[in-house]
This record gives structure tokens, sequence and C-alpha cells, in this order.
């Protein structure tokens, strides 16, 4: 069966300190993967998503970068952090063969704090 | 493009009462339609799916969602809530031509006893 793992589970990062976040899938071979973002109180924003090793699209303009050096493997990065970056982060993954539907399967997610 | 509207940003309910969490998408060309649960601290997880066929879908835990192409709604309902059911609900559509899932942003269900 597949799973999905994120780590770690939280961080407290100080302003201007790189981040990286690492999201690996197991039991599945190239998959879709994606990077969301949940702010407090708000719904979710897809932020990256990857349809294969080196392949980044990004959804919006911000401070973070996302790369895929392994088919299972997805790294969430910022150079520096800023307030605004503090969030649940949740990545997600769905077959890349072709299938009749998108569903999606999402990590336990990490909860970064930036102070 | 898709967009996804979920009216009421929480639900406060009474438990073993029935509630309706709404959901309306923009677009009535052929849509795949999604319900997931996030409880505290957690990940997303899928609580029932409309693919095609049958407009009424069930999960396993007592939820049902009915697919109403006309009114382009996918609303999601519990006859008798429980505790154990409070928790974020999210409603998400994919098209058939797209790698993305778009969300509305939640409805937070709060049961009290």
């Amino acid at each position: 069966s597949q799973t999905i793992h994120q780590w770690p589970a939280t961080l407290v990062q100080p302003v201007g300190s790189p981040l990286s976040l690492e999201c690996t899938v197991e039991g599945t071979s190239n998959p879709n993967l994606y990077w969301y973002r949940q702010a407090a109180g708000r719904g979710l924003q897809l932020l990256f998503y990857s349809v294969g090793i080196g392949q980044i699209s990004s959804e919006v303009p911000q401070n973070l970068s996302a790369s895929r050096p392994q088919d299972r493997q997805f790294i969430l990065s910022s150079k520096k952090l800023l307030l605004s970056d503090s969030g649940f982060y949740l990545c997600a993954w769905r077959s890349g063969t072709f299938s009749s539907y998108n569903e999606q399967f999402f990590g336990p997610g990490t909860r970064l704090t930036v102070l | 493009a898709q967009s996804v509207t979920q009216l009421d940003s929480q639900v406060p309910v009474f438990e073993e009462a029935p509630v309706e969490l709404r959901c309306n998408y923009s677009s009535s060309v052929s849509v795949y339609l999604f319900w997931y649960v996030q409880y505290p601290n957690q990940g997303l997880q899928l609580l029932l799916k409309y693919l095609s066929g049958s407009t009424l879908v069930e999960s396993i835990n007592g939820f049902e969602a009915e697919f109403n192409k006309s009114q382009t709604s996918f609303h999601l309902r519990k006859p008798s809530v429980h505790i154990s059911d409070t928790a974020e609900y999210f409603c998400a559509v994919s098209d058939r031509y797209t790698d993305k899932l778009i969300f509305g942003t939640g409805t937070r269900l709060q049961v009290f006893p």
C-alpha cells in the first residue's frame, strides 16, 4: 500500500532563517506531487506541483521554492523565511498514470511557526 | 477557471442533530467532486467522491453527498452527527483535463453535547 511521509512534524524558525521541508511517498512510482499551505483560518492554497523529476510548476509567486530530486521525494525550501510563511504545510500525491479522476492523498503535515 | 464556494465557515450543531454543509462549484463541465475531512493538526482524508453514475454518494461513517448538476452543488449531509465528527470539511473539484484539485475555504463543523 502507498504511504506518504512528511518531516518535521513541527518547526519553529526565526525570520530570515532557511527552510527545508521534506515529503516522501512509498509504494508507488511516478506520482504527481503537490505542496499546499494552510494559513490559520483559511483554506488550502496550492503552492507547487510536480509531474516528474525536476519538473516543478509554481502556482503563486512567493518566498518559497520546490524541488524534486528523486521520483518520490518532494522538498519545499526557502532561503530566508518571512513571518507570513507561518502555516500548516501539506504534501499530497496522486497517481501519475492516466486515471479517470484526480483523487489526492495527503501527508500528516508540518506546522511551521516563524518568529 | 474552476472555483469552489463553501458558504459557511462554521457550523455549530448539537449531537444527534442533522447537518448539511454546503458546496457550490463554478462550472457544469464534466467534473469530479470530493469531500475531505481534516481533524485537528492532521492531514486531509478523503470522505467521499463523485465520479459518475449515481448522484448520491455515501461514506462509511454515515455522511452522504448529492451531486446536483443543474444547481452546480455537492452538499454534504449527515442525519445524526456525533461529537467525533467535529472537524474541518473541505469540498474540492477537479476536471478531467488538469492535474489539480480546487478546494473551497472549508467549513468547521463543531458538534456540542
